[in-house]
């Protein structure tokens, strides 16, 4: 099946322990991207990757790294989480030509920063 | 203001009501996604237009790209209809790929 897959779905961490969230999808898309979600403010981009080692800042990429190593794993990096980075965090990704083909979302990670 | 702009933001219906979201966005496009997110859930493409109708289901969207607007229409609404619908829109120039999200409208539907 084609998909995007988060991990994890729910974390709860302290303030400042570096972790991490990956994103993987099977359909061999160039176009992968991370998007944080808040109430009263919808999706907003983070980071984006046009394709392998191509990554790039979205609207709020403070405190946030990412790195495209292959081509099919998009993570997302928090070195010192802080309690304003608690969010619904989504991967997407899709082909080259998203006028044609559309996005894939993944499933969603719910993060709370204590 | 921001770029992507979606009434009502809050919608409650009873089952079997016809129902119409509506976007209008004033930058440049390529492309508009519907998407729905169902509580505690993720994320699910309904739609991409650039142009006309699209309908699928009991789904139907439509775009105007001179008037920069696009209603999605829901009929014979149904509880699982229940969901926040995200309007989207692909900036034009894309060559990031770049998607610019309203702050969606969330839908109830009542038996």
């Amino acid at each position: 099946e084609a998909q995007v897959t988060q991990n994890p779905r729910y974390l709860i961490t302290v303030t400042g322990k570096k972790l991490t969230v990956t994103c993987s999808q099977n359909m061999n898309h160039e176009y992968m991207s991370w998007y944080r979600q808040d109430p009263g403010l919808g999706l907003r981009q983070i980071y984006y990757s046009m394709n392998v080692e191509v990554t790039d800042k979205g609207d709020v990429p403070e405190g946030y790294k990412v790195s495209r190593k292959e081509k099919r794993n998009f993570p997302l990096i928090l070195e010192s989480p802080s309690p304003n980075q608690t969010s619904l965090y989504f991967c997407a990704s899709s082909l080259r030509d998203s006028l044609n083909y559309g996005y894939t979302f993944g499933s969603g990670t719910r993060l709370t920063v204590v | 203001k921001n770029e992507v702009e979606q009434s009502p933001q809050n919608l409650t219906a009873q089952e079997g009501e016809f129902i119409t979201i509506n976007c209008s966005y004033s930058v440049g496009i390529s492309a508009l996604h519907w998407l729905q997110q169902h509580p505690g859930g993720g994320i699910v493409s309904l739609f991409m237009l650039s142009s006309g109708k699209k309908k699928h289901g009991r789904l139907i969207a439509t775009i105007n790209i001179q008037e920069k607007h696009s209603s999605l229409h829901i009929t014979a609404s149904h509880p699982r209809d229940s969901a926040v619908y995200i309007c989207a829109v692909l900036n034009y120039g894309g060559a990031t790929n770049k998607l610019i999200f309203g702050t969606g409208t969330l839908l109830a539907v009542q038996p």
